[in-house]
C-alpha cells in the first residue's frame, strides 16, 4: 500500500549547519508530496509541497525536489537556525474513495543548538 | 484570516466520562479531517467529511468514538466512555477538496484520560 518512510530522529545540529532529512515513498500513480512542520505545542503547518515530478518546493530557506525515479522528496536547508527546531513530517496525497488522503511519515525531530 | 479553531486546548478527564472535542474549520473549506497523534502510532486519520457528510470513517477506532458535522462551520468528535488509551492529541484539519490541496491544521486538543 501507499506509505512514507522518513529517517529516524532526533537530528541534532549546530546553528548554521546543513540539514538533510530523507523521505522516500511508495505509491501507485502520481501523488502530491508535502513537508509539514510541527513546532512544540502547535498543530502541523505546511512547509512546502510539490505536485509533479521534478518540481521543487521551497519556503523559508527549505527546499525539496520531487524525484520520481528514486521515489524521494528529501528536505534540505543550507543553514539551520535554533528557531528551526521542530518535528518535520513528510506526507503524500493519494486518491482514496473519491477524496485525497494524506499519508504521513513518522516524523523527524530536529534540534538545533547555538 | 482565522485558521482552524479547536476547543478545548487541553482536557483532563476520568475514565468512563464523556469527552467532546470541537472544531471550526476555515471559512469556505468543504473538507474536514479529524486526526489523532500519539507517540506510538504517529498521526492517524480518524474520519473525513466532505460538504458536511462523513465520507471515510474507517479510522475511527471503535464504537466509543463518534463524529458529527451539523453544518459547514462546526464539527465535534465525541468519545463515550473514555479510556486511558484514548489519551492523545486530537487535530482537526480543513481543506478545499481538490487534488493535492493543502490541509490546514488546528492547534490540537491534548486529551488526558486518567
Amino acid at each position: 500500500g501507499d506509505s512514507v518512510t522518513q529517517m529516524e530522529g532526533p537530528v541534532t545540529l549546530s546553528e548554521e549547519a546543513f540539514l538533510t532529512i530523507n523521505c522516500t515513498y511508495t505509491a501507485t500513480g502520481y501523488p502530491s508530496l508535502f513537508w509539514y512542520v510541527q513546532y512544540p505545542g502547535e498543530g502541523l503547518q505546511l512547509l512546502l509541497k510539490a505536485t509533479k515530478a521534478d518540481d521543487k518546493g521551497s519556503n523559508k530557506g527549505f527546499e525539496a525536489t520531487y524525484r520520481k525515479e528514486t521515489t524521494s522528496f528529501h528536505l534540505e536547508k543550507g543553514s539551520v537556525q535554533v528557531s528551526d527546531s521542530a518535528v518535520y513530517f513528510c506526507a503524500l496525497s493519494v486518491p482514496s474513495g473519491g477524496y485525497n488522503k494524506l499519508i504521513f511519515g513518522a516524523g523527524t525531530r530536529l534540534a538545533v543548538h547555538p | 484570516d482565522a485558521g482552524v479553531i479547536q476547543s478545548p486546548r487541553h482536557e483532563v478527564t476520568e475514565m468512563g466520562q464523556e469527552v467532546t472535542l470541537r472544531c471550526k474549520p476555515i471559512s469556505g473549506h468543504n473538507s474536514l479531517f479529524w486526526y489523532r497523534q500519539t507517540m506510538m502510532r504517529g498521526l492517524e486519520l480518524l474520519i473525513y467529511f466532505n460538504n458536511n457528510v462523513p465520507i471515510d470513517d474507517s479510522g475511527m477506532p471503535e464504537d466509543r468514538f463518534s463524529a458529527k458535522m451539523p453544518n459547514a462551520s462546526f464539527s465535534t468528535l465525541k468519545i463515550q466512555p473514555s479510556e486511558p488509551r484514548d489519551s492523545a492529541v486530537y487535530f482537526c484539519a480543513s481543506s478545499l477538496a481538490e487534488r493535492g490541496e493543502t490541509q490546514y491544521f488546528g492547534p490540537g486538543t491534548r486529551l488526558l484520560v486518567l
